[in-house]
């Protein structure tokens, strides 16, 4: 069966470190989303791409960048750590056109800055 | 821009009880509209969907109806089980960009 996953699932970082998020689908969907979620805030977009090379910045995409190297997977790098990014992390994936496709979510990593 | 208001939570109902969790939307064109649910300390998982206006979703017993004339999508279920307490969200997809606007979750509490 078709999928998405994440890895780490849970993460401790100390303040100023690179951290990587790794975010795999094998649904061969053109599209990739990674949100964060946070209390009271919901769902936030931070990054997505609707295909290989092609990247796009969300809401809260200060701190954060991606890139896309092929249709599976979609790498979050945070390039130094702060604590307000201590935060839960999805990725999501769907297909492309205007069909009202859906978004399948991966289970998340719970990133911890210290 | 585009936009989901969804009723703020937590909702604490009894089992068999009546649900509704309203949510209403701000968007150009013509939107899709989900609700999604999650479990604690999963991701979120599609419940139902509707893509064009009157249509009514449904999935587990819950339903919602597209209303366009006042831009609604309320989830409804005629009576809850404890095993459907989570998170729902509300969320709009516009039809160009496939980008996804969530509403900021309502949280279900459903007691034995």
């Amino acid at each position: 069966d078709a999928e998405i996953t994440q890895s780490p699932r849970h993460k401790i970082t100390e303040t100023g470190r690179q951290v990587t998020l790794a975010c795999h689908q094998t649904w061969n969907h053109n599209n990739m989303f990674w949100y964060r979620q946070d209390l009271g805030h919901g769902l936030r977009l931070i990054h997505y791409s609707y295909g290989v090379q092609d990247t796009n910045k969300g809401e809260v995409s200060d701190g954060y960048s991606v890139s896309r190297s092929n249709t599976e997977d979609l790498p979050l790098t945070l390039e130094s750590a702060a604590s307000s990014q201590t935060s839960v992390y999805f990725c999501a994936s769907s297909e492309s056109g205007p069909f009202g496709y859906e978004q399948y979510f991966g289970p998340g990593t719970r990133l911890t800055v210290t | 821009g585009d936009s989901v208001t969804q009723m703020e939570g937590p909702v604490t109902l009894s089992e068999e009880a009546f649900l509704t969790i309203n949510c209403t939307y701000t968007a150009t064109g013509y939107p899709s509209l989900f609700w999604y649910v999650q479990y604690p300390g999963e991701g979120l998982q599609l419940l139902l969907k509707a893509t064009k206006a009157d249509d009514k979703g449904s999935n587990k017993g819950f339903e919602a109806t597209y209303r366009k004339e006042t831009t609604s999508f309320h989830l409804e279920k005629g009576s809850v089980q404890v095993s459907d307490s989570a998170v729902y969200f509300c969320a709009l997809s516009d039809q160009n960009f496939n980008k996804f606007y969530f509403g900021s979750g309502t949280k279900l509490n459903v007691k034995p």
